[in-house]
């Protein structure tokens, strides 16, 4: 397994576009998290799947937001209409429940740049 | 509300000095707590972690000992290495869901 991949690493778009990004959690985690990070501030959580069930959606996730892991698998994040302030980058991790405490391990993220 | 605050960087050391970077915490229940390290142009690897009171997490020469009483993880290595430049994230993982908290980051650059 080559650990948790994001695709694409860089994403350009123009102001108003819609935009999707793909998470490929390492196999056998049932857990996936997603989280925005911005130029000198750490992640913030936005969203976090256990199997194919949205358990909890930060308040950050407008409704322009929207994420799926449909076979509890991989996962998307999609937004609407996107903002100058939705520039940032996006990371997935994913982690196993045996226990609450357990590594969450990161994807190297996706950088989008709204123009 | 459950938060992290860490020191602010940039924290600029010669190779082999000593480090230690503060992280304090606001949190409700009882939380594990984490050291995250991002070399540049990697993603985000566990460093080290500590899962209760007076728990003490190390790795690769790096330590931090959970304190309940003073709500604090402070990361601390006695021999700093130019491999070491990176920047270091402090959070704390909520017990249910597994979710963390991060502060926002301490960048550490150690000069030769």
């Amino acid at each position: 397994d080559t650990g948790v991949s994001q695709d694409p690493r860089h994403k350009i778009t123009k102001r108003g576009q819609n935009v999707t990004f793909r998470c490929d959690p390492i196999s056998e985690h049932n857990r996936l998290y997603w989280y925005r990070q911005t130029l000198g501030q750490g992640p913030e959580f936005l969203t976090y799947f256990q199997n194919e069930a949205q358990l909890e959606k930060s308040r950050l996730l407008s409704d322009r937001f929207s994420a799926e892991r449909p076979k509890g698998s991989f996962s998307t994040l999609e937004i609407q209409r996107t903002e100058q302030g939705d520039s940032a980058m996006y990371l997935c991790a994913s982690s196993s429940n045996t226990a609450w405490d357990t590594e969450a391990f990161f994807g190297q993220g996706t950088r989008l740049t709204v123009v | 509300g459950n938060s992290v605050t860490q020191m602010e960087g940039p924290v600029t050391l010669s190779e082999e000095a000593f480090l230690t970077i503060n992280c304090t915490y606001t949190a409700t229940g009882y939380p594990s707590l984490f050291w995250y390290v991002q070399y540049p142009g990697e993603g985000l690897q566990l460093l080290l972690k500590a899962t209760k009171a007076d728990d003490k997490g190390s790795n690769k020469g790096f330590e931090a000992t959970y304190r309940k009483e003073t709500t604090s993880f402070h990361l601390e290595k006695g021999s700093v290495q130019v491999s070491d430049s990176a920047v270091y994230f402090c959070a704390l993982g909520m017990s249910n869901t597994g979710k963390l908290i991060f502060g926002q980051g301490t960048t550490l650059q150690v000069k030769p």
